[in-house]
């Protein structure tokens, strides 16, 4: 199966900064790549779906980038609400597997 | 408003059963794909098993394969996932989700969940 790995696996952050997270696949999903954000305490949310495409009603400070094996959720600038775990998921092929998560923390 | 609603959960022996179920509201669970998908209390997400639209075509995690079953009811408009032979490892949290318009691959609204613990 393909993995996924994530980097950072957490990062701290201040309001206002830009965040970028990094997704790979070890071999490539062309743009079959999903992005995930999970609050604790809550059910995981979509952000991004086929690699690019922002999912309604999601603020436009996120954006997904890259296809093959490389890929990046960027947040253009932090806000207190952002905090939680980040996580991709591959949809090339099943299963469908997660990568295993950024934490994001707000200095 | 589009809606999940796992039950089910449970306190369970090793090897034993259980059925969850996930009620949906605002759409038809036979119109969408619909998904698995299980968490341990502080660990990472796991796809557990997607069932297609048409209702023929299922997929399953590794680890649950040959254990696990999802399945639906339209005239109830319900998914289950029937659990059997479970282990420990299989304690977790477990969130239904629905697919996504575009593509049914991706989970656009997702339950809050119901809670399966495996213990003796």
């Amino acid at each position: 199966d393909i993995q996924l790995t994530q980097s950072p696996s957490f990062l701290s952050a201040s309001v206002g900064d830009r965040v970028t997270i990094t997704c790979r696949a070890s071999q490539g999903i062309s743009a079959y790549l999903g992005w995930y954000q999970q609050i604790p305490g809550k059910a995981p949310k979509l952000l991004i779906f086929a690699a690019t495409t922002l999912q309604r009603g999601v603020p436009s400070r996120f954006s997904g980038s890259g296809s093959g094996t490389e890929f990046t959720l960027t947040i253009s600038s932090l806000q207190p609400e952002d905090f939680g775990t980040y996580y991709c998921q591959r949809l090339n092929a099943y299963p469908f597997t997660f990568g295993p998560g950024t934490k994001v923390d707000i200095k | 408003q589009v809606q999940l609603v796992e039950s089910g959960g449970g306190v369970v022996q090793p090897g034993g059963s259980l059925r969850l179920s996930c009620a949906a509201s605002g759409f038809s669970v036979s119109d969408y794909g619909m998904h698995w998908v299980r968490q341990v209390p502080g660990q990472g997400l796991e796809w557990v098993a997607f069932m297609r639209f048409t209702g023929s075509d299922k997929y399953y995690g590794d680890s649950v394969k040959g254990r696990f079953t999802i399945s639906r009811d339209s005239s109830k408009n319900t998914l289950y996932l029937q659990m059997n032979s479970l282990r420990a490892e299989d304690a977790a949290v477990y969130y239904c989700a629905k697919g996504h318009p575009n593509s049914h691959d991706y989970m656009d609204v997702w339950g809050k969940g119901t809670t399966v613990t495996v213990s003796s």
